[in-house]
């Protein structure tokens, strides 16, 4: 099974300034990494995919990097509707998610 | 618009079962990959369970293999699954998803809740 490491837990961050989230797994998974959004009492909703590529409708604050073991999903100028837990998914063997990290304001 | 529409969540005893149904329209439910993920409460996000387009080909986690089953209909565009011989550990909200690149969309999620 592919672990995938997610940190930090939580991060607070005040609006409008820059998020970085780390993803890390404990094999290479190529770029089959994924980001979502999840917001209390709402399913979760893909933000990333391909490592790097936005989703369908997904402003361009979201960003998304890395490849092999380690991903980043960096969140530019935060604003209020952001604030959210956030996961990271490997689809390269099997489907894993990330424990989750909870960004909330500062 | 696109969309899955769940339902079938419930209160069961340990031991019993219970089946989760995942509407889909707006898109060609037939040709995509469909799956089961699932969120204890309070907790991160779990997969459970995938099934091709054609039904041919189904996985599990190894923690519900052999007690969970999923299904689809696609002349009625509807995704399930079977679940028997629940545990307590079970409890959590299940929701269906597509598989395009990443899963997209979701179902807004159903609550099962396993106790006596």
């Amino acid at each position: 099974e592919v672990v995938m490491t997610q940190s930090p837990a939580t991060l607070s961050v005040s609006p409008g300034e820059r998020a970085t989230l780390s993803c890390r797994a404990s094999q290479s998974v190529t770029n089959n990494l994924a980001w979502y959004q999840q917001k209390p009492g709402q399913a979760p909703r893909l933000l990333i995919y391909g490592a790097s590529t936005r989703a369908t409708g997904i402003p361009a604050r979201f960003s998304g990097s890395g490849s092999g073991t380690e991903f980043t999903l960096t969140i530019s100028g935060l604003q209020s509707e952001d604030f959210a837990v956030y996961y990271c998914q490997q689809y390269n063997n099997w489907w894993t998610f990330g424990q989750g990290t909870k960004v909330e304001m500062k | 618009e696109v969309q899955l529409v769940q339902s079938g969540g419930d209160l069961v005893q340990p031991g019993g079962s219970l089946r989760l149904s995942c509407a889909a329209s707006g898109f060609t439910f037939s040709m995509y990959w469909m799956n089961w993920v699932r969120q204890a409460p309070g907790k991160g996000l779990e997969w459970v369970a995938n099934i091709k387009p054609d039904g041919s080909e189904k996985s599990y986690v190894d923690s519900v293999r052999g007690r969970f089953t999923i299904t689809r209909d696609n002349t009625e565009n509807s995704l399930y699954l079977q679940m028997n011989s629940l545990r307590a550990e079970d409890t959590a909200i299940y929701y269906c998803a597509a598989n395009v690149i990443g899963f997209d969309p979701w179902g807004q999620g159903t609550l099962v809740t396993v106790s006596s």
